[in-house]
């Protein structure tokens, strides 16, 4: 069976400081992938979805970006937080562009 | 650009009693998918609807699409303290790549 695993949980970050989040699935290949983030009060927001490997789609301009190095495998970086990069970060996958999403665990960043 | 609006944003409710929670569409939905998340946690598939009238139940949980694809509720009857947590519709964005886009939300407390 499918699994997705993003880490860490909860993560405290100083403002100017890069910021680096990972999310792996296992048992599938050549899945979506996704990076959302969830502000306090408000509802998620896709911020990067990923069809292949080094084929990365920015939905909203920010202070982050994202690669994904291997089929399964995506990363959330910063190279440096900014006080309104707080909030819940989701990792997602889903099999094609028509499946549900399945979502990770999430990490709760705060930037201080 | 759609929007999803969701009501109520808060519910409290006493176990045993049904409820519903709306999800509205500034456009017509092509696909529209409800999750539930428990607080800090990632989200759960529940239902995925997108046939206008169409209807799925799962346990107590039931989800409808009005036949203009512009609306959803989602209905629970006889709640228990188990449904506790944040629910979530989203809709296809329609990319091509799945991109889902979410409503901000309702928190559904549930008192034994």
């Amino acid at each position: 069976s499918q699994t997705i695993h993003q880490w860490p949980a909860t993560l405290v970050q100083p403002v100017g400081s890069p910021l680096s989040l990972e999310c792996t699935v296992e048992g599938t290949s050549n899945p979506n992938l996704y990076w959302y983030r969830q502000a306090a009060g408000r509802g998620l927001q896709l911020l990067f979805y990923s069809i292949g490997i080094d084929q990365i789609s920015s939905e909203v301009p920010q202070n982050l970006s994202a690669s994904r190095p291997q089929d399964r495998q995506f990363i959330l970086s910063s190279k440096k937080l900014l006080l309104s990069d707080s909030g819940f970060y989701l990792c997602a996958w889903s099999p094609n562009a028509v499946e549900k999403l399945f979502f990770g665990s999430g990490t709760q960043l705060s930037v201080l | 650009s759609q929007e999803l609006e969701q009501s109520p944003q808060s519910l409290i409710v006493q176990e045993g009693k049904n409820l519903t929670i709306n999800c509205t569409s500034s456009k017509t939905l092509y696909g529209l998918y409800w999750y539930k998340q428990k607080y800090g946690e990632g989200l759960i598939f529940l239902m995925m609807l997108q046939k206008g009238g169409e209807e799925k139940s799962h346990e107590k949980i039931t989800a409808k699409l009005d036949e203009k694809k512009q609306q959803s509720s989602l209905h629970i009857t006889a709640s228990q303290p188990s449904h506790a947590g944040i629910y979530l519709c989203g809709a296809d964005a329609q990319t091509g790549a799945n991109n889902l886009f979410f409503g901000t939300g309702t928190r559904l407390t549930v008192i034994p």
